[in-house]
């Protein structure tokens, strides 16, 4: 089993650029979350799926952030006209989706910095 | 509201053990879980705990829940250096999905 993976793992951008992230769960997993994490803090939860449904939203995502997850397989995260306030780690996570017992397990996160 | 709070800094002699602490706000709080994280890398879980439990132990790592207090705490027998991380607690409300974090517990083992 490879785990979460995430890609690009860095991701330097200028102000108002857009920018998309990818996310590939663990395989089977029917859950898929995703988190931002600021310096020093921990992560916040932005959004989830199950399958290919949005099920929860943070109010932390903004219109100028969308997520989708058309197969109920990767995901995608876009940010659009990026701001300096959006430097963070953004961080994927997958569970099974067959228990309400079940643990996240993350991916190593992309790390964004708006210029 | 939920609010998750740790101890920022924690430092330690290798092969002492070390004791990472804990509390929550969110009486509802169900899942408990304590998550590892390297510098540069994602979150690795380490363990975790459901409420109908008061401890859990799992190899040099036991998990210790006082719900009446909501204090959660994690303590790692024999710390090593490879230990040096940063630790969070991350709490989950049944019928949602979301995590939960504090903003970690940093571990600093010396030789």
């Amino acid at each position: 089993d490879t785990g979460v993976s995430q890609n690009p793992r860095h991701k330097i951008t200028k102000r108002g650029q857009n920018v998309t992230f990818r996310c590939d769960p663990i395989s089977e997993h029917n859950r898929l979350y995703w988190y931002r994490q600021t310096l020093g803090q921990g992560p916040e939860f932005l959004t989830y799926f199950q399958n290919e449904a949005q099920l929860e939203k943070s109010r932390l995502l903004s219109d100028r952030f969308s997520a989708e997850r058309p197969k109920g397989s990767f995901s995608t995260l876009e940010i659009q006209r990026t701001e300096q306030g959006d430097s963070a780690m953004y961080l994927c996570a997958s569970s099974p989706g067959l228990d309400k017992r079940e643990t996240q397990y993350f991916g190593p996160g992309t790390r964004l910095l708006v210029l | 509201g939920e609010d998750v709070e740790q101890s920022l800094f924690l430092s330690v002699r290798e092969g002492d053990s070390s004791v990472i602490n804990c509390t929550y706000t969110d009486s509802s709080s169900t899942y408990l879980y304590w998550y590892k994280q390297e510098p540069g890398a994602g979150l690795q879980l380490l363990t975790y705990i459901f409420s109908n439990m008061d401890m859990k132990q799992d190899q040099r790592l036991t998990v210790l829940l006082n719900k009446k207090d909501k204090h959660l705490s994690l303590r790692i027998a024999d710390t090593q250096t490879g230990d040096s991380a940063i630790y969070f607690c991350a709490e989950r409300n049944t019928g949602f999905q979301k995590l939960v974090f504090g903003t970690g517990t940093r571990l600093l083992v010396s030789p």
